[in-house]
């Protein structure tokens, strides 16, 4: 069974540049999340979907993230315009309810605004 | 404001040895805990985790103790090994099995054979 993949594994772009990461899930996985880290400190929840439709967003930073989820498949995270804070990993994760409270991680999208 | 804390920021055993990694909670209302291992470049992997009805938790070499009235965990490797040296991360959620993992800083392992 394929694991959660992220695309693209590295991005390098400039400020007020737009990105757009995206996360398969593990197939079937009705919960998908989008989590962050930042400069080597503690992995901060964005935001999760339930299918399509986004149950939690309380962690998104700002306006310049916007996240869908289409068909409740696979998910893309858009930061735009880039700004240089938003430099990180960026992790998705998921899982299935109502089985466990575990979330299986991607490799992570490490981003970088230059 | 940080829920989920890891004020050890690294630690170094000797194979064999123990490591424990330790991990403080604020929030009350948290009620499964779980601890995840990372290696470099790669996403946190799902070690071990324990319900707060519990305060034992056991999968071979580790285990994980859960004190509620002190809102404190820990994870105990034993024997450490070499490829156990990872970043280990505490995490913490409330509520329905699905909802948001709450993590702490990570604690550095460095097993030295």
């Amino acid at each position: 069974e394929a694991g959660v993949t992220q695309f693209p594994s590295h991005s390098v772009i400039e400020k007020g540049q737009t990105v757009t990461l995206r996360c398969d899930p593990i197939s079937g996985h009705d919960n998908l999340y989008w989590y962050r880290r930042v400069m080597g400190k503690e992995i901060k929840f964005l935001l999760h979907f339930v299918k399509e439709s986004k149950q939690d967003e309380s962690g998104m930073p700002n306006n310049r993230f916007l996240a869908e989820r289409t068909g409740g498949t696979y998910s893309t995270l858009k930061v735009q315009p880039a700004e240089l804070e938003d430099s990180g990993v960026y992790f998705c994760a998921s899982s299935q309810f109502p089985r466990g409270h575990e979330a299986f991680f991607g490799q992570g999208t490490r981003l970088t605004v230059v | 404001d940080q829920q989920v804390k890891q004020n050890s920021p690294s630690l170094s055993v000797q194979e064999g040895r123990i490591s424990i990694l330790n991990c403080d909670y604020t929030n009350s209302m948290f009620d499964y805990f779980l601890w995840y291992k990372k290696y470099p470049a790669e996403g946190p992997t799902f070690l071990i985790s324990i319900s707060s009805i519990k305060d034992k938790n056991e999968d071979g070499r580790f285990t994980v103790f859960l004190n509620k009235s002190a809102k404190h965990l820990s994870l105990h490797i034993v024997p450490s090994q070499p490829g156990d040296s990872a970043v280990y991360f505490c995490a913490a959620s409330k509520g329905a099995a699905g909802n948001k993992l709450t993590f702490g800083g990570g604690t550095r392992v460095l097993v030295k054979p």
